[in-house]
């Protein structure tokens, strides 16, 4: 059974194009985390909610932003991607501190 | 600045052999070291993972070993089998939960 879901698997988006991913967890997991993956390359760290707090990286553009309505959802928000945001999104789920669960991943290609 | 980085990028194996992934790890201070194993297209699943208060765990058909002397972390996979190939990250969980992954090794089974 799924634990970390996210959807689309794939989408598709115009330059400019404000698209969002979404990710749920049944988990219960207090903590949410937005990763960006390209080719060949380790998962990078976008930002994290830790319950209701936002954490984002320093070096995350302000292009990404990130939702979460509850403790099963969290939305990545892309305001204009450009051709360099086309990747993989993973999500990952943790209670407290502890080891990440990641879902199976979005992959963003951008026209 | 601190990081976790892999020694070997591509592994190849033949089926039935032992395979070791090795990883190095520069934050003296973490505690925590965990394993992932990725497949073309997926997301990141957890495999087993290790407190720097111990030196060994054992799972199905894998180790993990950990040298904090020399901040060494290995990943030891018996009877490699070709549903083992995948690319395989260590990541150490740093303050506040964070991962800081390694580069990942590609593990490749040859029939």
């Amino acid at each position: 059974d799924a634990m970390v879901i996210q959807n689309p698997r794939y989408q598709v988006t115009q330059f400019g194009k404000p698209v969002t991913l979404s990710c749920s967890q049944t988990l219960n997991h207090n903590v949410m985390y937005w990763y960006q993956q390209k080719s060949s390359q380790a998962p990078k760290l976008l930002f994290h909610y830790y319950d209701k707090d936002f954490n984002n990286e320093a070096d995350t553009p302000d292009n990404f932003q990130s939702r979460r309505p509850n403790t099963s959802f969290c939305f990545l928000d892309i305001r204009s991607p450009g051709l360099g945001d086309a990747a993989m999104y993973l999500c990952a789920t943790s209670e407290q501190q502890e080891t990440q669960y990641f879902g199976p991943g979005t992959r963003l290609l951008v026209l | 600045g601190e990081s976790v980085g892999l020694h070997l990028p591509t592994l190849s194996v033949q089926e039935g052999d032992n395979s070791i992934i090795n990883c190095a790890y520069s934050n003296s201070a973490s505690d925590y070291f965990i394993w992932y194993k990725q497949e073309s297209g997926k997301g990141p699943q957890f495999i087993i993972d290790i407190r720097s208060n111990m030196d060994k765990r054992q799972g199905q058909r894998v180790t993990v070993l950990l040298n904090k002397t020399v901040k060494h972390l290995s990943l030891q996979i018996a009877a490699t089998q070709p549903g083992d190939s995948a690319v395989y990250f260590c990541a150490e969980n740093i303050e506040g939960g964070k991962l800081i992954f390694g580069q990942g090794t590609e593990l490749s089974v040859k029939p």
